[in-house]
């Protein structure tokens, strides 16, 4: 079975504070992809990445930054967290970019006070 | 137009009826579909992926994909209160990533 995990699953940080997501999957897919949900919003892409060192912008990448610098891992970088930034984070992984299932991690519940 | 539509619902089912969720998509050139479930508190897993037009069947789910008219649809037969969740349509844009709707809340009545 596919794994994805991510470090943790609440997180609770001060605006202007560094914050770090890190997320890992275990099935050596090519891609990974950080998405942000917010009620009435629906998933939001933040940034994917196809290779490790490769990335692209999501449709919502401001504020955000992103590393791959192995296969497995991907991380999500708030250089200077703002209250607007809470939400649900959530991380995937898949095989395929464009015909392959996206497997989900169990997400971040991240509050920015 | 949006890429990836779903109506949010609430959509209020009876236990034991058919729960038949909708969704269109904008691109014609689409390939590839999926339906996931989210529960709340949780993250999407997926229930079935189709690419072909007609339907495909597993177990209480039956996923249905028209090309023609852009649309894709989720069946559940003989729903339960476990089926209570967010389902999201996800429809890939050709050659480029995966998009996905903002969901529709499926509400079974026990």
């Amino acid at each position: 079975d596919v794994k994805v995990t991510q470090s943790s699953r609440y997180l609770v940080k001060r605006t202007g504070e560094k914050v770090f997501l890190e997320c890992v999957q275990d099935m050596d897919h090519e891609n990974m992809f950080w998405y942000r949900q917010d009620p009435g919003l629906g998933l939001r892409l933040i940034y994917f990445s196809y290779d490790v060192k490769m990335k692209e912008k999501g449709d919502i990448p401001e504020g955000y930054s992103v590393s791959r610098e192995k296969k497995e891992r991907f991380s999500l970088i708030l250089e200077s967290a703002s209250t607007n930034q809470t939400s649900m984070y959530l991380c995937a992984s898949s095989l395929e970019i464009s015909t392959d299932t996206q497997y989900f991690g169990p997400g971040t519940r991240l509050t920015v006070l | 137009q949006k890429e990836v539509e779903q109506n949010s619902g609430p959509l209020s089912v009876p236990e034991g009826a058919i729960a038949s969720l909708n969704c269109t998509y904008s691109d014609r050139g689409s390939q590839s579909f999926f339906w996931y479930r989210q529960y709340s508190g949780k993250s999407p897993e997926l229930i079935m992926s189709i690419y072909s037009n007609g339907d495909k069947e597993d177990g209480r789910f039956t996923a249905q994909l028209n090309k023609a008219s852009q649309y894709v649809s989720l069946l559940i037969r003989d729903s339960q209160p476990s089926d209570s969740a967010t389902y999201l349509c996800a429809v890939n844009r050709p050659g480029d990533k995966i998009i996905f709707g903002k969901g529709t809340r499926l509400h079974i009545l026990p």
